[in-house]
C-alpha cells in the first residue's frame, strides 16, 4: 500500500539556522498537505499542494512539491523558537497518509 | 465558523474497563471524520474514518471500535482496553469529498494502568 516516509524524523537547530524536511512516497500522490503540531498540542493543517513542480511560501516556509508529484519539502528560513515543534507530511492518493514527522527543536 | 469538540482531555483507565471518547463538530454539515492515535514522540496512526452516518471503515483490526450516531458526532469505543491502547487520540473532521484538509479537535490523552 501506499507509504510516505518522512526525514530527518529529529532536528536540532541554532536560532536563525535554516531547517528542512523532506517527505518520499512510494506512489504518486494527487496531492500533499503539511500539518505543524506544537508540543502538547494538535496538528493544524498549514498547506496544500497539488501540481506538479507546486512551490508556496508562507513568510519564512517555504513549501515545494516534486516533478513527479512523489516528493516534497519544507524549507524554513532563518528558525525562531516559534517554530518549534513536529511537522508532519500527509499525501493523498486514495487515501490520506501521514508520515511520521520531523521534530523540530530550536536553541535560542 | 466550524468548531471540533473532543473530550475528556485526559482519562486514566485500569485494564480491562471499557472506554468511549466523544467527538463533535459544529459549522458543518456531511464531514468526514476521523480518529488517528498518536504514540508519545510518534507519528499519526489512523484508526477509523466515516463518510456519513452510520459508515464507518477501519484501518487498524484491534480491540477499538468507532460509531458515527449523528451526522456530527463521531465515537471511539473498546469494551476492554490493553495497555497498548495507551496514547493521544484526535478526532479530525474535512469538508466531504477529497483532498480536503482536516482540522483537528485538542486530543484525549489516554493512559492504561
Amino acid at each position: 500500500g501506499q507509504q510516505v516516509m518522512q526525514i530527518p524524523q529529529y532536528q536540532h537547530v541554532q536560532e536563525g539556522e535554516d531547517f528542512t524536511t523532506y517527505c518520499n512516497s512510494s506512489t504518486t500522490l494527487s496531492n500533499i498537505q503539511w500539518y505543524k503540531q506544537r508540543p502538547g498540542g494538535h496538528p493544524v493543517f498549514l498547506i496544500q499542494l497539488v501540481k506538479s513542480g507546486e512551490v508556496k511560501k508562507q513568510k519564512r516556509l517555504t513549501f515545494q512539491f516534486g516533478e513527479a508529484k512523489k516528493n516534497s519539502s519544507l524549507h524554513i528560513t532563518a528558525t525562531q523558537t516559534t517554530d518549534v515543534g513536529t511537522y508532519f507530511c500527509a499525501g493523498y492518493n486514495n487515501d490520506m497518509r501521514f508520515g511520521a514527522g520531523t521534530r523540530l527543536t530550536v536553541k535560542p | 465558523s466550524q468548531t471540533i469538540h473532543q473530550w475528556p482531555a485526559t482519562l486514566v483507565q485500569p485494564v480491562g474497563s471499557p472506554l468511549s471518547l466523544e467527538c463533535t463538530v459544529e459549522g458543518t454539515s456531511n464531514p468526514n471524520l476521523y480518529w488517528y492515535r498518536q504514540a508519545a514522540g510518534r507519528g499519526l496512526q489512523l484508526l477509523f474514518y466515516s463518510v456519513g452516518i452510520g459508515q464507518i471503515s477501519s484501518e487498524v483490526p484491534q480491540n477499538l471500535s468507532a460509531s458515527r450516531p449523528q451526522d456530527r458526532q463521531f465515537i471511539l469505543s473498546s469494551k476492554k482496553l490493553l495497555l497498548s491502547d495507551s496514547g493521544f487520540y484526535l478526532c479530525a473532521w474535512s469538508v466531504g469529498g477529497s483532498y480536503q484538509p482536516q482540522h483537528f479537535g485538542d486530543g484525549t490523552r489516554l493512559s492504561i494502568l
